[in-house]
């Protein structure tokens, strides 16, 4: 089937402008996760979903990151006040998640933001 | 925290020659240990991962290694070919927390024809 997609592909704004990056996971992946991918780095993770829930939203950098996933499938990130500092690649995973197993995750193809 | 150190940053290999990889991890709770591969601007690919339960796992051309004791893994791709090339990037979770992914910081492998 199809795997992890995320919209848009590529994301230029304006400092102090407000974003929001779309993920749509695998069908009937119940985990989402969110990370961020400077240049020449690893990605960083920034908040875990389970269902509609947070699970773990330790990794959001500060206040102006939000990200929902309302009905357990596509999920939001939400940044405001863009900084420029917040240009990176951002990549959405999703998982299976077997309560009894660590699960792989499979990886989209991130939203490049770019703020100017 | 986990903190995954990753080595080396670049290898040049001549196609046909072996690379590895190597990887640290900090938190000896951690017990799920995947490799990626990314080629530029696209996703990053599983392309095999090991529990902690074993302490090496082989497909084709592809091997990891895991020593718990001495908390390092390893990469190991033999025969390499030109589509080898791509940056490659360990991580490490563990089961029961959130399973988010502590990355390394990626080795970016070239291949020479």
């Amino acid at each position: 089937g199809a795997g992890v997609s995320q919209t848009p592909s590529n994301k230029v704004t304006e400092k102090g402008k407000y974003v929001e990056l779309r993920c749509d996971p695998i069908s009937g992946h119940t985990a989402l996760y969110w990370y961020r991918q400077s240049l020449g780095q690893g990605p960083e993770f920034l908040i875990y979903f389970q269902g509609t829930g947070a699970a773990d939203d330790s990794g959001l950098p500060n206040d102006r990151f939000f990200a929902v996933r309302p009905e357990g499938s596509v999920s939001t990130l939400k940044i405001q006040r863009t900084e420029r500092g917040d240009s990176a690649v951002y990549l959405c995973a999703s998982s299976f998640r077997d309560r009894a197993s660590t699960d792989t995750q499979y990886f989209g193809p991130g939203t490049r933001l770019t703020v100017l | 925290g986990e903190n995954v150190e990753q080595h080396p940053s670049t290898l040049s290999v001549q196609e046909g020659d072996s690379a590895v990889i190597k990887c640290t991890y900090s938190d000896s709770a951690s017990n799920y240990f995947p490799w990626y591969k990314q080629e530029l601007g696209k996703r990053p690919q599983l392309i095999i991962d090991i529990r902690s339960n074993v302490g090496e796992k082989k497909d084709q051309r592809i091997a990891v290694t895991l020593n718990k004791t001495a908390k390092h893994f390893s990469l190991h791709i033999t025969e390499t070919q030109p589509e080898d090339s791509a940056v490659y990037f360990c991580a490490a979770s563990i089961r029961g927390s959130a399973r988010q992914l502590t990355f390394g910081s990626g080795t970016q492998l070239t291949v020479l024809p």
